[in-house]
């Protein structure tokens, strides 16, 4: 079976400052993981994706993440903040090969000026 | 067109009615994926097609959901005899590649049943 948790339900940073959300996974097999990014008002749009090659992965908007099997994490970081980086965050798991595809409950990000 | 639409963006359903809520996914693509999201919660995933063909319904929540693709491009999401607890933002994603690595998805039916 699979599972994702996103540790925080809510992350405030100021802007210019290191941006983390914590991701856990729980998957039978390999998985493929994701973080999607949704802005009010606006449709989900994919950050990153992780589909078993480098484990380092970057995404758009500077964002970056790195699969650790060893932990079972996926957490997203981005060096500096910015205003624009407010929004709601998903971590994503899929069993590689299949379909079914388990959203975390999303972490918040604020954004402080 | 350029993105993935969703038709209606707003639907008010009395309980008991039907309803049909549209998905026009990206020309050509393959995969066609149905999530259901609840109020400050993330998607759950409801269904799977792959051009035609639906390969996982598992996340059905009742025989009162039912998902059609005939003709590998539009898709239908039906919901029959709706109840309070079906009110959600219903999301559609479509994708290139088979299993959706990389999905695009619209931007939703908001269905409030009252």
């Amino acid at each position: 079976a699979q599972s994702v948790t996103q540790l925080d339900s809510h992350v405030s940073v100021s802007e210019g400052t290191p941006v983390l959300l914590r991701c856990n996974y729980s998957s039978s097999y390999s998985p493929s993981l994701f973080w999607y990014v949704q802005h009010p008002n606006k449709g989900l749009q994919l950050l990153l994706k992780y589909t078993s090659a480098a484990t380092l992965v970057k995404g758009i908007n500077g964002f970056e993440a790195e699969f650790k099997k060893s932990e079972t994490s996926f957490h997203l970081t981005k060096p500096s903040a910015h205003m624009s980086d407010a929004a709601e965050y998903f971590c994503v798991v899929r069993n590689t090969g299949g379909f079914k595809t388990i959203f975390g409950a999303g972490t918040r990000l604020f954004v402080k000026a | 067109g350029a993105g993935v639409s969703q038709s209606p963006r707003y639907k008010v359903a009395k309980r008991g009615q039907d309803v049909a809520l549209r998905c026009d996914p990206i020309s050509g693509h393959v995969s066609l994926f149905w999530y259901q999201q609840a109020l400050g919660q993330g998607p759950e995933f409801l269904t799977y097609f792959q051009n035609e063909a639906q390969l996982d319904k598992s996340g059905l929540p009742s025989d009162r959901f039912f998902a059609e693709r005939p003709e590998g491009s539009v898709s239908t999401l039906k919901i029959q005899r709706t109840q309070q607890e079906d009110s959600a933002v219903y999301l559609c994603a479509s994708s290139l590649d088979i299993g959706g690595t990389e999905a695009f998805f619209g931007q939703g039916t908001r269905l409030t049943v009252v």
